[in-house]
C-alpha cells in the first residue's frame, strides 16, 4: 500500500512569489493534515481537511492556505512568501476523527 | 502547547534496549499517548498509541503507568537506524484535535 506523497521534494523560491505544495493521501483516507517544521518553531499545525472541507486551522496568517479535492488528495499554497516561511512542510493522512495519521517525507521550501 | 515532557537527549548502546520516558501529569481520561519520531529531514514516523494498557507491535513497547501520568517507548534492540527524534503526545480519542508536537527526545544510537 502507497504511502502519503508529497511533491515535490524540494522547491526553492523568491521573497513575494507564491508556492503549491501538492499531498496524496494513502488510498481510503479522507483526513489530510499540514504541518510546518522550522528550526525554532519546531512541528507546527498548520490545518486539516476532511472530505473536501476545513475542519481545523491553526495559528497561521491567512497567506497560508489549502484545499482538498474530491479524491482527497490536497494542496497548500503559501502567497507573497516570506523568508521565514522557509521550512519542511509536512502532510499527514488518516482515515479521519482521531485515527492515527502517517505522514509524507515533506517538502523542504527555501526562500531566498 | 504540548502537554508532555521529555528529556531532550538521551544514548544508548547498539543492540541493548532504549527506554524513552514521556511525562503526562495532566493527561485526561479521554486522551490516548502517541508516539512518533523523526529520523533527520524526514516525515515522522508512526510507531505506537495506546490508552491505559501496554501495548507492543514490531517496533516497540509502550508501558503506560497505572496512574497514566507518565509512559516509556522501549526499543528492545536499538540500532544505528533508531537514531532519531522521538515524539511522546497526547491526544483525545473523540472529537477532531491536531497533533501537537514539543520538542521530543533526540536518542542517539551508539556503535
Amino acid at each position: 500500500k502507497a504511502g502519503v506523497t508529497q511533491t515535490p521534494r524540494y522547491l526553492i523560491k523568491t521573497r513575494g512569489q507564491q508556492v503549491t505544495l501538492s499531498c496524496s493521501p494513502i488510498s481510503g483516507h479522507r483526513s489530510v493534515s499540514w504541518y510546518q517544521q522550522t528550526p525554532g518553531q519546531g512541528l507546527q499545525f498548520l490545518f486539516e481537511y476532511f472530505s473536501e472541507t476545513q475542519r481545523n486551522k491553526g495559528n497561521f496568517p491567512g497567506r497560508f492556505s489549502g484545499r482538498q479535492f474530491s479524491n482527497s488528495r490536497s494542496e497548500m499554497n503559501v502567497s507573497t512568501l516570506e523568508l521565514g516561511d522557509s521550512a519542511l512542510y509536512l502532510c499527514a493522512s488518516s482515515l479521519g476523527g482521531q485515527s492515527t495519521a502517517f505522514f509524507g517525507q515533506g517538502t523542504r521550501l527555501t526562500v531566498v | 502547547d504540548a502537554k508532555t515532557t521529555q528529556p531532550t537527549s538521551m544514548d544508548c548502546a547498539e543492540g541493548r534496549a532504549a527506554n524513552l520516558p514521556c511525562n503526562h501529569s495532566t493527561i485526561s481520561g479521554n486522551e490516548y499517548v502517541y508516539w512518533y519520531r523523526q529520523i533527520h529531514s524526514q516525515g515522522p514516523q508512526y510507531i505506537i498509541h495506546g490508552l491505559k494498557n501496554n501495548e507492543t507491535n514490531e517496533m516497540a513497547s509502550l508501558i503506560i503507568t497505572e496512574d497514566r501520568k507518565s509512559s516509556t517507548l522501549i526499543l528492545p534492540h536499538a540500532t544505528l537506524r533508531d537514531t532519531a527524534v522521538y515524539y511522546c503526545i497526547v491526544r483525545a480519542y473523540s472529537g477532531n484535535t491536531p497533533l501537537v508536537f514539543g520538542k521530543g527526545t533526540r536518542l542517539s544510537v551508539i556503535a
